[in-house]
């Protein structure tokens, strides 16, 4: 079937060090693949996405390139700030049919001053 | 500006009386789906509809339904709510084209005891 795994959170940083957050996937066919952020209290915000592989999505920041490889789409930016604190989910997107998103479970990242 | 509008954003009530959360976005968008979001299980999608009279099940639609009447709107029902649909809901709509991106609304927690 289709899926998506994400590291558990919560990831917990100081200011200005380097995020990754892993993100792996399984599907049939070729998606597409997303980065969601959400904020406290809010709905989820496109934060990045790549339609093919070796594809690089970025975005305030944040990058992530569709490997196809190891079926990998890794959420990094080097240096976090306080304002990222959020949670962030990987998704993919079959592009057949109604072209559902599928997520993973989200990883909490919490940035302290 | 663009957006999906859910109402309410929290609401508590008792098993067994009928629930309505509406939904409605501005962006004449065909595509429209309801998840729920619960901790370590990510978003799950419930219904979507592909346009208006088209609607179909996600991967977790048992004690829900979905009607499409209007393209702007996508209610959810729960006509005899338990427990376990305690949950956070977000509606989320998009256009055809290809890698149209998804917009969310801002949530809704539903607690029934």
């Amino acid at each position: 079937g289709n899926s998506v795994t994400q590291m558990e959170g919560p990831v917990t940083l100081s200011e200005e060090a380097f995020l990754t957050i892993n993100c792996t996937y399984t599907a049939t066919g070729y998606p597409s693949l997303f980065w969601y952020v959400q904020y406290p209290g809010e709905g989820l915000q496109l934060l990045l996405k790549a339609t093919k592989a070796d594809d690089k999505g970025s975005n305030k920041g944040f990058e992530a390139t569709y490997r196809k490889e190891t079926t990998s789409f890794h959420l990094e930016k080097g240096s976090v700030q306080v304002s990222d604190s959020a949670v962030y989910f990987c998704a993919l997107r079959l592009n057949t049919g109604f072209q559902k998103l599928v997520f993973g479970t989200g990883t909490r990242l919490l940035v302290s001053p | 500006e663009a957006q999906v509008t859910q109402n309410p954003r929290y609401l508590i009530t008792v098993t067994g009386k009928k629930l309505t959360v509406t939904c409605s976005q501005n962006m004449n968008h065909e595509y429209m789906s309801w998840y729920r979001q619960d901790p370590g299980l990510g978003l799950r999608q419930i219904y979507y509809s592909m346009n208006v009279e088209v609607t179909d099940k996600g991967d977790v639609p048992e004690g829900y339904k979905v009607s499409r009447k209007e393209k702007r709107n996508f209610p959810l029902i729960l006509e005899s709510p338990s427990p376990n649909q305690t949950s956070l809901y977000f509606c989320a709509s998009r256009g055809t084209g290809e890698n149209q991106p998804q917009h969310f609304g801002d949530g809704t927690r539903l607690s029934i005891l």
